[in-house]
């Protein structure tokens, strides 16, 4: 199973939609879980924490599971700019190093 | 505030050259240094990782060094490049291990 793994999609969806990514990961031992985005040929960019409780950070919410060892990103009320790569990320273990999962392709469209 | 600088953004080199890439961070003291790497349509591959000065984590075997001679100083090498070592490389810092990283604005490197 590998460490961190994601729906590569893609997902294209039209303005306004809500679309949803799902991120499972191996290690139940990690500890810190975080969204980032990626615009194509640019640099990760953070686009949020996940917390135990959930959080949200206005059309965005992200959810973890730690029994199912799973991780979520919901998107609400999609705009065209939401359009790059979601990356799934997941920190733990003996060191602490940051897993990056694949990234799933989000195109949300007019 | 902290920046992370990287450089340069954009690089030919040929099989056989010498690598070296550099990355520097502004406004934070000690923090964790990464490199990874993106090859076309993949996802990021940590190549190393420093906690300090001097020490470096390998995570995959390859013909590629990195050095952390300043407490803000990452550095890429190879002395031979490879074909399989064009993509993108990304330098990122932390504050500590396991909290959010920020990266660099990458370098594209092709090995022709």
């Amino acid at each position: 199973r590998k460490e961190v793994e994601q729906d590569p999609g893609p997902f294209n969806v039209p303005e306004g939609a809500t679309v949803a990514f799902n991120c499972t990961y191996s290690n139940s031992a990690s500890q810190s879980f975080f969204w980032y985005r990626q615009d194509c040929r640019k640099e990760p960019k953070l686009l949020m924490s996940v917390y135990s409780s959930g959080n949200e950070d206005g059309r965005f919410t992200a959810q973890l599971n730690r029994a199912s060892q799973y991780i979520s990103l919901l998107i609400r009320d999609s705009k065209l700019s939401d359009s790059a790569t979601y990356l799934c990320v997941v920190s733990g273990g003996s060191n602490y190093k940051l897993t990056f999962g694949k990234g799933t392709l989000l195109t949300v469209n007019p | 505030s902290q920046t992370i600088h990287q450089w340069p953004a954009t690089l030919v080199q040929p099989v056989g050259s010498p690598l070296s890439l550099e990355c520097t961070v502004e406004g934070t003291s000690n923090p964790n240094l990464y490199w990874y790497r993106q090859a076309a349509g993949r996802g990021l591959q940590l190549l190393f990782y420093s906690v300090g000065i001097g020490q470096i984590s390998s995570e995959v075997p390859q013909n590629l060094s990195a050095s952390r001679p300043q407490d803000r100083q990452f550095i890429l090498s190879s002395k031979k490049l490879l074909l399989s070592d064009s993509g993108f490389y990304l330098c990122a810092w932390s504050a500590r291990q396991g909290a959010e990283a920020f990266f660099g604005q990458g370098t594209r490197l092709t090995v022709v």
